[in-house]
């Protein structure tokens, strides 16, 4: 089984619908972090978390929103998709000690 | 975190050594530099990291310029499985404060 599980892994729905993007991770780790990934870019971090109780904006959080129900989870949120949030989401969790970022295999999200 | 510069696309053949090379001019003096590589359809994975001296591991080796402001990922012999972006990324103390800053990488292509 995957260290950094994410669910789904592809999903299309319409603009104006909330969708909800799920992650799990068996790591131990503190520290989440959701990132977006459009074709032809590198990844952009929208939130991450240090802590069950510390939430953090990461460069692009308009439009999304988080919540870290456990260590082990951390879900990513559109209360109102649009077309443009169209693209590849990664969640990761982050190694204290080096540092090191560990990555889910994605979820790919298609609002028409 | 600071920017980093790398060429877009490289291209080298199979069983040959590659340098993948990435300039970082603003570099701190407490900055490490990370390397994480995408495969095809996946998330990103973990190659190296240093802050002084040069670094090697199972996958790569990494060589720090003296004055820090440039840095090259050494694949000692590419296979096919090595085809993918490579991201050098600088990230402040070596730990997890927060999320790396992703830019579009190189893409690598390795000829059979």
């Amino acid at each position: 089984d995957a260290d950094v599980t994410q669910t789904p892994r592809n999903r299309i729905t319409k603009t104006g619908k909330r969708i909800m993007l799920e992650c799990s991770q068996t790591k131990g780790h503190d520290r989440m972090y959701w990132y977006r990934q459009d074709p032809g870019l590198g990844l952009r971090l929208i939130y991450y978390s240090f802590d069950v109780k510390d939430i953090n904006k990461g460069e692009i959080s308009d439009g999304y929103s988080v919540s870290r129900q456990a260590q082990a989870k951390f879900s990513l949120s559109l209360e109102s998709a649009i077309p443009n949030q169209t693209a590849l989401y990664f969640c990761a969790t982050s190694d204290i000690t080096s540092g090191e970022l560990f990555f889910g295999e994605g979820s790919r999200l298609t609002v028409l | 975190d600071a920017k980093t510069t790398q060429p877009n696309s490289m291209e080298s053949n199979e069983e040959e050594p590659v340098h993948l090379p990435c300039n970082h001019s603003t570099i701190s003096g407490t900055d490490y530099i990370h390397w994480y590589r995408q495969l095809p359809s996946q998330g990103p994975e973990y190659v190296i990291h240093g802050l002084t001296s040069n670094v090697n591991n199972r996958m790569a080796s990494l060589a720090i310029a003296e004055d820090r402001k440039s840095s090259t990922l050494i694949l000692h012999r590419a296979t096919l499985r090595d085809a993918a972006v490579y991201y050098c990324i600088l990230r402040d103390d070596g730990g997890g404060a927060d999320g790396l800053t992703f830019g579009k990488g190189t893409h690598l292509i390795i000829q059979p």
